[in-house]
């Protein structure tokens, strides 16, 4: 069965721009996170989506957004870039919404780097 | 709110030595804890996990954990590393979301 897919795995983008990030979950599963790291912030959860709904936020200004589509895949947006949204963009996928007694298996990422 | 400390950012160990990577956690609730591997250039891996029940979980790559209630404390153990064990390591606390601790980098010295 194959992993999470995350895409593209690297994007170098300028300050103002805005900038698209797939994720391809594990076939059957329904949940889709995503988290951002940071040397500075560390993990930190962004927001997560089952069945193309919104389910939990994190602390994130409003120039993050996300969705999911019929087929479970997600799209996150980030507007505006700031040259600290340059991170790590992780995603991560589980067959129902939330973590307890359900394991999220995480992609390899996307390098986001804003100059 | 729920927390995670890792207090120690690095830790250096030899070939073959045993290895305890330290794990507090502040919850509400009964608390569902994780442990992740990170390579460099991955993403993250889950090592083990505890929901309930047995507080000594095992894991993949022979690793384990202890959950101790009393001391809010889920800490992590090898009982002789290998060298390919060099990673960093992630604690983690929740519920709906994942709350990380700030990571521990392992260094295997041969």
């Amino acid at each position: 069965k194959a992993g999470v897919t995350q895409t593209p795995r690297y994007l170098i983008k300028t300050r103002g721009q805005q900038v698209t990030l797939s994720c391809s979950p594990i076939s059957g599963h329904r949940s889709v996170s995503w988290y951002q790291q940071t040397p500075g912030q560390g993990l930190q959860f962004l927001f997560e989506y089952f069945s193309e709904t919104q389910r939990n936020k994190g602390n994130f200004p409003g120039r993050f957004s996300g969705r999911q589509f019929s087929n479970s895949r997600s799209e996150m947006n980030v507007s505006t870039l700031e040259l600290g949204d340059s991170a790590l963009y992780l995603c991560a996928s589980s067959q129902t919404s939330g973590v307890a007694k359900n394991i999220q298996y995480f992609g390899a990422g996307t390098r986001l780097s804003v100059l | 709110a729920q927390s995670v400390t890792q207090p120690d950012i690095h830790i250096t160990v030899s070939e073959g030595a045993s290895l305890e990577l330290r794990c507090n956690y502040s919850y509400g609730a009964t608390p569902y804890l994780f442990w992740y591997v990170q390579s460099p250039g991955q993403g993250l891996q889950l090592l083990l996990k505890y929901f309930s029940g047995d507080t000594l979980v095992q894991g993949i790559k022979g690793f384990e954990a202890e959950f101790k209630r009393s001391q809010s404390s889920f800490n992590l153990r090898k009982p002789s590393v290998h060298w390919s064990d060099a990673a960093e390591y992630f604690c983690a606390v929740g519920y709906e979301k994942l709350t990380f601790g700030t990571g521990t980098r392992l260094t295997i010295i041969p």
